[in-house]
């Protein structure tokens, strides 16, 4: 089946860097999703793309869908101890069914 | 809060015992997916359901089975239960049904039932 490979598999950095994270697979998406999961908590839907190039932001969050259409990046700029958490990139294939990426563990220190 | 509502939140059990998981999806929405969280295996996609109709299936064991029923809400039967089969099982909604197909990509989770078998 349809893999996502995400890089890095953990970071651990100081309050108020910037954070890079992505996700790459083997076959074209039409859609890319990040979530962010914080400990015992479900999933939780930060940004979704759905065009080649698009970029998009949320507060602090910027997602990027690449070019290639098999890439996206999502960056967190001015870290915050609540940033805490494994971020997942998503995406939807034999309809809506979700792949999802092995995670970035973020941890940051204050 | 998402507004998908999963109990029981813990539960734990017995080899060889039956259990059954419940989700109520948001309000209007008429997909439920299943989800299987283990600590090396991520998130693994189970089942999906659409209006009460079974949609995809995904790496999920003859042991397990789910319905949706006419109100929305599904269940998910895990039966003949073994040690491996603890993990986090998560349900997600999607599909309001109103024709915009960026919603039907969007799924929202629920929190979560901690399934553990002892």
């Amino acid at each position: 089946g349809q893999q996502l490979n995400q890089s890095p598999q953990s970071m651990f950095i100081q309050e108020g860097e910037d954070v890079s994270m992505n996700c790459t697979s083997s076959s074209i998406f039409n859609t890319w999703l990040w979530y962010k999961q914080d400990p015992g908590e479900g999933p939780v839907l930060l940004i979704a793309l759905y065009k080649a190039g698009e970029l998009t932001s949320n507060g602090r969050l910027t997602a990027q869908f690449g070019i290639t259409r098999k890439d996206s990046f999502l960056n967190i700029s001015a870290s915050i101890p609540s940033d805490v958490g494994i971020y997942f990139c998503a995406g939807p294939h034999a309809g809506n069914m979700l792949t999802f990426g092995g995670g970035t563990r973020l941890m940051v220190k204050p | 809060d998402s507004g998908v509502t999963q109990t029981p939140k813990h539960l734990i059990t017995a080899t060889g015992q039956r259990v059954t998981l419940r989700c109520s999806p948001r309000s209007g929405d008429l997909s439920v997916y299943w989800y299987q969280q283990s600590l090396d295996q991520g998130l693994q996609f189970l089942i999906h359901y659409y209006n009460g109709e079974e949609r995809a299936k995904g790496n999920i064991l003859e042991r397990f089975s789910a319905q949706q029923f006419p109100d929305l809400h599904s269940e998910l039967n895990l039966s003949s239960l073994e040690l491996g089969d603890s993990a986090l099982y998560f349900c997600a909604s999607s599909t309001p049904g109103q024709g915009d197909y960026r919603m039907n990509t969007e799924a929202f989770f629920g929190q979560g039932t901690r399934l553990t078998v002892v």
